[in-house]
């Protein structure tokens, strides 16, 4: 079976442009979540997706991060315009009922913002 | 709200010896604490899963304690080898929420 897939699994932008990342849960998942991880706050959840709804996004940090989840398949997590402070590694991860329950995370997306 | 604290120093175990990391919390007791390990590069992996009505949990060489009166989980590598070199996360959840600490590197030295 494929685990979560992310993509990119680099990326290098400047500053105020717009980052798309991409996130493939594991078939049959119905919960996805999106987390931010650096040295300094370690990691951090930004919102979860529950069967494609997004049930927290209090960890999102501004409005100009959003997170969409349109099918069962798929999900995105946006950044416009970005900065500087952004840069981080961003990772989506799944499971099956639940913050209780194990989740299976992808490999991240590295972050750079220049 | 509610803070994890895992040791941010390194800690570096004899190969053969058994390593025991610790995750402490303060506030509300978790329903669930989960440990994973996150090698560099790469998301972190599910280890095990313990509730809140229970004590210990064991999987092969790995053991999970917890003490909701200490408000502290402990997890043990037993017989460790230089491949459980890794950072060990620990994680709380309750009612919903989940928080993740910044874990613990762990170095077997062969």
């Amino acid at each position: 079976d494929a685990g979560v897939i992310q993509s990119p699994r680099h990326e290098v932008t400047e500053m105020g442009q717009e980052v798309t990342l991409r996130c493939k849960p594991i078939s049959g998942h119905d919960y996805l979540f999106w987390y931010r991880q650096t040295m300094m706050r370690g990691l951090e959840l930004l919102i979860y997706f529950n069967n494609n709804v997004p049930i927290d996004d209090s960890g999102m940090p501004e409005d100009r991060f959003s997170a969409k989840m349109p099918n069962a398949s798929f999900s995105t997590l946006k950044i416009q315009p970005s900065e500087p402070r952004d840069s981080a590694v961003y990772f989506c991860a799944s499971s099956f009922g639940g913050t209780r329950q194990p989740q299976h995370f992808g490999d991240g997306t590295r972050l750079s913002i220049l | 709200s509610q803070k994890i604290e895992q040791n941010s120093e390194a800690l570096n175990i004899q190969e053969g010896k058994t390593a025991t990391l610790t995750c402490n919390y303060t506030n509300y007791s978790p329903a669930y604490l989960q440990w994973y390990r996150q090698d560099p590069g790469r998301g972190p992996v599910f280890l095990l899963l313990i509730r809140e009505n229970e004590k210990e949990k064991r999987k092969e060489r790995l053991k999970v304690t917890f003490d909701t009166t200490l408000k502290q989980s402990l997890f043990h590598i037993t017989a460790s080898q230089p491949a459980d070199s890794a950072t060990y996360l620990c994680a709380l959840a309750r009612d919903d929420k989940i928080i993740f600490g910044k874990g613990t590197r762990l170095h077997i030295l062969p």
